[in-house]
């Protein structure tokens, strides 16, 4: 059951150029959602969030835009740089009273070329 | 800056042996998570855990595992008997707070090889 869809598995990009990762979701209860930066041998690294209120959340050159209506996401990096080379995940998650659970995509793999 | 750590970095063992993964989370946080992810597949959920009771389980999380609490410190997740489907990646996680727009922190992982 994939609540939570990364349809690209990877990404090649011109260093300078922009990157753009998409994510889809099926559950409307998501109301908040994340991007990871994985890095192999790592543990995933929060990267950027963006609640449902919101439908654009910047921070520096990553930007993550959401539109609810379609039920997708994205993610921008501009410029992209070499040291952007990782695995991407958007995870999502609904406001529980407690535990609440982070359904993660199956990533999408960015190489940024020199 | 305070970090998860977890421990060992790569376990191997037999078929129907016991494992137990270490966590060591931020201190001041409150909830804590478990998830997996087999090579190649999404990072899955397994438990998450607070005030000393499990507080959400998914499927995957059955009577062979479990999480327990020690001491004020470790998080630990318990497989009793392993199967060589249980090989993946576990990641130990944890959040402040108990809201969806906490942020959790991530582990490095601990590589479980079952043989």
């Amino acid at each position: 059951d994939q609540q939570v869809k990364q349809n690209s598995p990877s990404l090649s990009v011109q260093e300078g150029r922009i990157s753009i990762l998409n994510c889809d979701y099926t559950n409307s209860m998501f109301d908040y959602f994340l991007w990871y930066k994985k890095y192999p041998a790592e543990g995933p690294t929060f990267l950027i969030s963006i609640s449902s209120i919101k439908d654009k959340n910047e921070d520096g050159r990553f930007t993550v835009f959401l539109n609810k209506s379609a039920k997708h996401l994205s993610l921008h990096i501009v410029p992209s740089q070499p040291g952007d080379s990782a695995v991407y995940f958007c995870a999502a998650s609904a406001e529980r009273s407690t535990g609440n659970q982070f359904y993660f995509g199956t990533g999408t793999s960015l190489t940024v070329i020199p | 800056e305070p970090e998860v750590t977890q421990t060992p970095s790569h376990q191997v063992t037999q078929m129907g042996q016991e494992v137990i993964l270490r966590c060591v989370p931020i201190s001041n946080h409150l909830y804590f998570y478990w998830y997996r992810q087999i090579l190649g597949q999404k990072v899955e959920f397994l438990v998450s855990f607070y005030n000393n009771e499990i507080s959400e389980k998914s499927e995957i999380f059955d009577d062979q595992f479990s999480v327990e609490r020690p001491d004020g410190s470790n998080f630990t997740l318990k497989i009793r008997s392993t199967k060589l489907e249980d090989s993946a990646m576990y990641f130990c996680a944890s959040t402040r707070r108990q809201y969806g727009t906490d942020t959790q922190y991530f582990g490095p992982g601990t590589r479980l090889t079952v043989l």
